[in-house]
């Protein structure tokens, strides 16, 4: 069964940074799309960004743009997430997930939490 | 970018009813780029429906995805009690940007 582990999450005051990796196994990692979603507590689903099978082709959500960045590792079966400048909107729980049709397998979540 | 506006935001039906879920977008969506998502509370969100009609792997044939350019509507022919959960539509063709609608809400009467 495919598995998606992201790890790396945790509480960051304002302002600084973090970085999310989704550990992917059970699958030919290096052909598939691969993004990052996230929901804020109590909230709907926002896709955050977006990368193509070999990490020439990026996306990013304008919320986003400037502050994070998407990176993957073919050799390692990772994809990251690099969270610079982070706010207090930025709190939420992210998700990675694989595109095939649609994304058919998510990761479990890793909490983010942007607080004093 | 493509909103995607959900209705109703919650629904209130009893197991065995019919649960019919409205997705329209502020413009037309490619149906080869529609999905369809159930989210139960601490769970990751579940892949039901893709190409607009097409269920994904393990999905019960109850659930059914109809519609095209605008409008869009996942049905749910007989609620099991598992099937109390949160929906939610996705466009995933329109680059650079993705987006989901808001969600329905579909709770027990």
């Amino acid at each position: 069964e495919v598995q998606l582990v992201e790890s790396g999450g945790g509480l960051v005051q304002p302002g600084g940074s973090l970085r999310l990796s989704c550990a992917a196994s059970r699958f030919t990692f290096r052909v598939y799309w691969m993004h990052w979603v996230r929901q804020a507590p109590g909230k709907g689903l926002v896709w955050v960004s977006r990368i193509n099978s070999d990490g020439s082709s990026i996306s990013y959500a304008d919320s986003v743009k400037g502050r994070f960045t998407i990176s993957r590792d073919n050799a390692k079966n990772t994809l990251y997430l690099q969270m610079n400048s982070l706010r207090a909107e930025d709190t939420a729980v992210y998700y990675c997930a694989r595109e095939f049709t649609g994304f058919d397998y998510w990761g479990q979540g890793a909490p983010v939490t942007v607080s004093s | 970018e493509i909103v995607l506006t959900q209705s109703p935001g919650t629904m209130s039906l009893s197991p065995g009813e019919r649960a019919t879920l409205s997705c329209r977008a502020s413009q037309s969506v490619s149906s080869s780029y529609l999905a369809w998502y159930q989210q139960k509370p601490g769970q990751a969100p579940r892949l039901l429906i893709y190409g607009a009609s097409s269920r994904a792997t393990g999905i019960p044939d109850r659930f059914s995805g109809s519609g095209s350019g605008t409008d869009f509507t996942l049905t749910i022919s007989r609620l099991e009690p598992e099937d109390f959960a949160v929906y939610y539509c996705q466009q995933y063709g329109s680059s650079p940007s993705l987006t989901f609608g808001g969600g329905t809400k579909v709770e027990i009467k």
